[in-house]
């Protein structure tokens, strides 16, 4: 089965720009995770999804960070306007029946 | 809410020996172990997982120890080899639900 894809792989943004990340996650998963991963850390969850409804967006900074998934399918994270501590790679996730979480390749985003 | 304490920051074992890494959490709630294994520049991918009704789960030379008692639990690789050179973190959650990471162990082979 394919893997969850996201672009872009790479982005590059001076502060206060904006910027969006798309993840589209294994078919037939209906549950979507956003993670950020400051380079030496862990992944700290941003938002949770079952199908298009948020189950958990306690760590999502809500003044700058925005998540939709529509149609219960692909999802895409926005920041607007960025800041230099955003610096990570953005991690998507999709779990199934299991609990295993599957990831895709992630986002490294760069601030300046 | 759950807190996961992973220890060491970094491990250093001589190819072939055994590596230990060790887990805390505060949530005896939590159901769900799972550990990740993240090489260089990659994606997290799971390794190996347990649930509370079990005390230990082997998968050739990986397993995991479970006590909910101490509300700890391990990850033991035997027979060491260079492409277990990583970073693994230990994570836990209830039913599903918002799965708490620890700040992960680098796994250092040495030839």
């Amino acid at each position: 089965e394919a893997g969850v894809a996201q672009s872009p792989r790479y982005k590059i943004i001076e502060k206060r720009q904006s910027v969006a990340f798309w993840c589209n996650p294994i078919s037939g998963h209906a549950t979507l995770y956003w993670y950020q991963q400051i380079l030496g850390q862990g992944p700290k969850l941003l938002i949770q999804f079952q199908n298009n409804g948020v189950v958990d967006d306690s760590q999502l900074p809500k003044d700058r960070f925005s998540a939709e998934r529509l149609k219960g399918v692909d999802s895409t994270l926005k920041i607007q306007p960025a800041k230099l501590e955003d610096s990570a790679v953005y991690l998507c996730a999709s779990t199934g029946a299991s609990d295993e979480q599957f990831f895709g390749p992630g986002t490294r985003l760069t601030v300046l | 809410g759950e807190n996961v304490e992973q220890h060491p920051s970094t491990l250093s074992v001589q190819e072939g020996d055994s590596a230990v890494i060790k887990c805390t959490y505060s949530d005896s709630a939590s159901n769900y172990f799972p550990w990740y294994k993240q090489e260089l520049g990659k994606r997290p991918q799971l390794i190996i997982d347990i649930r509370s009704n079990v005390g230990e789960k082997k998968d050739q030379r990986i397993a995991v120890t479970l006590n909910k008692t101490a509300k700890h639990f391990s990850l033991h690789i035997t027979e060491t080899q260079p492409e277990d050179s990583a970073v693994y973190f230990c994570a836990a959650s209830k039913n599903n639900y918002q799965l708490i990471w620890g700040a992960g162990t680098k796994l250092i082979i040495k030839p």
